[in-house]
């Protein structure tokens, strides 16, 4: 089944630093997103970014979507120690409907004071 | 309060007990989702619904049954609880659209015993 896998698994950097993180999937789709997740707790939205789009912004966040290499990437920029989560991208079949949304496995960011 | 609720928060339970984990929300959302999450395996769908009258299942269904009793409640049962149901449960809402973002819960963690 497709599914996207980010890229690296952990991650851990200082405050004021910014953070990458990779996403790859399998097949076409209609939109990426990425979501949040602090330890236990419920997953939050971050950002959508459709196929069509390449770049897209909000806040600190900066996401690319590169449709050719099946791969996205989710910037935060100037870190701080409250962005310390785990952060999963999300991916939907092309012409499926978002119900079936299918997360990869994460990437655990420590942001360090 | 939280947009969508989940009841218990956490549970722990003996092999082949009947377990029931709840779900409600307040955003008026016609579609919802029961997810299971492991250490290092993401999020993998079980059920979700469209509206109250439609259920559907997702990957990993087997052992699991749901009910939408209306269109705020969604709720997961396992008839005959097995340690390797032990998890993080969320449920989540969407909007019927395409934004295609899901609104979570805080999770149920099941431990069986």
């Amino acid at each position: 089944s497709q599914q996207g896998e980010e890229d690296p698994q952990a991650l851990s950097i200082q405050e004021g630093e910014n953070a990458t993180m990779n996403c790859s999937y399998k097949t076409s789709i209609n939109n990426l997103q990425w979501y949040r997740q602090n330890s236990g707790r419920g997953l939050v939205h971050l950002i959508l970014i459709r196929s069509n789009e390449r770049e897209k912004h909000s806040g600190r966040l900066r996401v690319t979507l590169d449709t050719s290499k099946k791969s996205s990437s989710l910037l935060i920029t100037a870190s701080r120690a409250a962005d310390t989560a785990s952060y999963f991208c999300a991916t939907d079949a092309f012409g499926g409907g978002s119900e079936k949304l299918v997360f990869g496995k994460g990437t655990k960011l420590t942001v360090n004071p | 309060d939280a947009d969508v609720t989940q009841t218990p928060r956490n549970r722990i339970t003996k092999t082949g007990k009947r377990i029931m984990l709840e779900c409600s929300q307040t955003k008026g959302h016609d579609r919802m989702y029961w997810y299971r999450q492991d250490p290092g395996l993401g999020l993998r769908l079980i059920y979700y619904s469209f509206d109250v009258k439609d259920i559907n299942k997702g990957e990993i269904s087997d052992g699991y049954s749901v009910s939408r009793q209306a269109q705020a409640k969604f709720s997961l049962s396992l008839e005959s609880a097995i340690p390797n149901q032990t998890a993080l449960y969320f449920c989540a809402t969407s909007d019927f659209g395409f934004t295609g973002e899901l609104f979570f819960g805080e999770g149920s963690r099941l431990t069986v015993l």
